[in-house]
């Protein structure tokens, strides 16, 4: 997975608690992405960073915040969750050597009841 | 009208058959090209990527764009059961843009 870790990878919650995800990379690459993954809609943009301190909204933000205090991690959090973001969560980078390409991690697999 | 278009399938061939993925979309501005590869509850994995017209070929994977007709294809030789997964067409403007995503075409190879 590129050197890409996510954590957790299954979590359980209840709504209108808060959750954070986290995406670790070993490969110092400048930008950083979420994704959410669901039947019907495929992968779409939650945030995006393009460096320390720096990020943006994509298609999907709303109930959704982002940090970026190191190069290596990238936190996302809901706020308070819903069962609407019940989904699959992918972190992705790019930005390295080869330019272009994404890299996804392994995913974060959550349920919100 | 979404900006990248990809017939969900499933689409079931046998093992040695030749496959053909294909995606469109509606932005010239997109320059850059790839196809991923997802396994059942796994990560997207990058299996091709191109940025020019034409064709790159990487062992029994070809990846094709026409940018004149905005359509851009994947071909699987002597496809394999390994080979069955959802493959994820995805396009974008340049480096540090999001993907903008097909939905995936789900691909079956029977022994």
């Amino acid at each position: 997975d590129a050197g890409i870790t996510q954590s957790p990878r299954h979590k359980v919650t209840e709504t209108g608690t808060p959750v954070t995800l986290r995406c670790h990379q070993t490969e110092n690459h400048r930008y950083m992405y979420w994704y959410r993954q669901d039947p019907g809609h495929g992968l779409r943009l939650i945030h995006y960073s393009y460096g320390v301190k720096d990020t943006d909204k994509g298609e999907v933000s709303d109930g959704y915040s982002v940090s970026r205090s190191k190069t290596e991690d990238f936190l996302l959090t809901l706020e308070s969750a819903t069962s609407s973001q019940t989904s699959v969560y992918f972190c992705a980078i790019s930005g390295g050597a080869g330019g272009n390409e994404q890299f996804f991690g392994p995913g974060t697999r959550l349920t919100v009841l | 009208q979404k900006e990248v278009e990809q017939d969900p399938g499933p689409l079931s061939v046998p093992e040695g058959a030749i496959v053909s993925l294909n995606c469109t979309y509606s932005n010239s501005a997109f320059q850059y090209f790839m196809w991923y590869r997802q396994y059942s509850r796994k990560g997207p994995e990058l299996l091709m990527y191109t940025y020019s017209s034409g064709n790159k070929e990487d062992g029994r994977f070809t990846a094709q764009v026409d940018k004149s007709s905005k359509y851009i294809s994947l071909f699987i030789r002597d496809s394999q059961p390994s080979d069955s997964a959802t493959y994820l067409c995805a396009i974008t403007r340049n480096s540090g843009y999001a993907l903008n995503f097909g939905k995936g075409t789900s691909l079956l190879v029977t022994p």
